[in-house]
């Protein structure tokens, strides 16, 4: 089944520490997006991207970095997690024809 | 950016009722999408329509894309109808990014 995948759901981690957020698609999409969403807040474009090797930076500034090394995985790294990160991150994608973004479940994060 | 503004924030429902949300755009658009997050944070892409009217089941859109509006009529509400609905555009060389707005939150209580 054609699908977004997001690991893990939810993450505890201490200050400092570099974590990766996994998101891979199954549907052979070219455009992935991340957004982060505080909660009950609207959500915000942090990064995206149109294809493989293709990366930008979106409205909202943010400290984590994204790679696009293949198709159907697009990770997100915080190199050094501060408790300003907690938020839930949640990855999109879109064909590159008309049609709605499909969103993964999303990732929790606290930083303790 | 554009944008977006929706309305109301918060609603409250009987269950079997009617309601409709806005969704007003600072700019036009050519990428128009709704949202609806469960009350477990999986959001769910309820329709894509830059212009027109759609339907699907209980619910249905209408796009004005010359007033910069958009409505999201439900009907007959239920309580897994509850949670936060999000309506986003794109315009442009960026209509692929979409621009939120804050949300309506819907308690549908029975």
């Amino acid at each position: 089944e054609a699908d977004i995948y997001q690991t893990p759901r939810y993450l505890v981690i201490g200050t400092g520490k570099k974590i990766t957020l996994e998101c891979s698609q199954t549907m052979g999409h070219d455009k992935m997006y991340w957004y982060q969403q505080d909660p009950g807040m609207e959500l915000h474009l942090i990064h995206y991207s149109y294809g493989v090797n293709s990366t930008e930076k979106g409205d909202l500034s943010s400290e984590s970095t994204v790679s696009r090394i293949r198709t159907e995985h697009f990770p997100l790294t915080l190199e050094s997690a501060r408790p300003s990160h907690t938020s839930q991150y949640l990855c999109a994608s879109r064909d590159r024809g008309a049609g709605g973004y499909t969103f993964g479940s999303g990732t929790r994060l606290t930083v303790v | 950016g554009i944008q977006v503004e929706q309305s109301p924030p918060d609603l409250i429902l009987q269950e079997g009722a009617n309601s409709t949300l806005r969704c007003n755009f600072s700019d036009s658009v050519n990428n128009l999408q709704w949202f609806h997050q469960n009350p477990w944070g999986q959001l769910i892409n309820l329709f894509y329509i830059p212009s027109g009217t759609k339907q699907n089941g209980r619910l249905s859109a209408t796009t004005v894309a010359t007033e910069r509006y958009s409505l999201l009529y439900i009907s007959s509400s239920q309580t897994t109808d509850s949670g936060v609905y999000f309506c986003a555009g794109g315009n442009g060389a960026g209509s692929y990014q979409l621009t939120f707005g804050k949300g309506t939150k819907l308690s549908v209580i029975p």
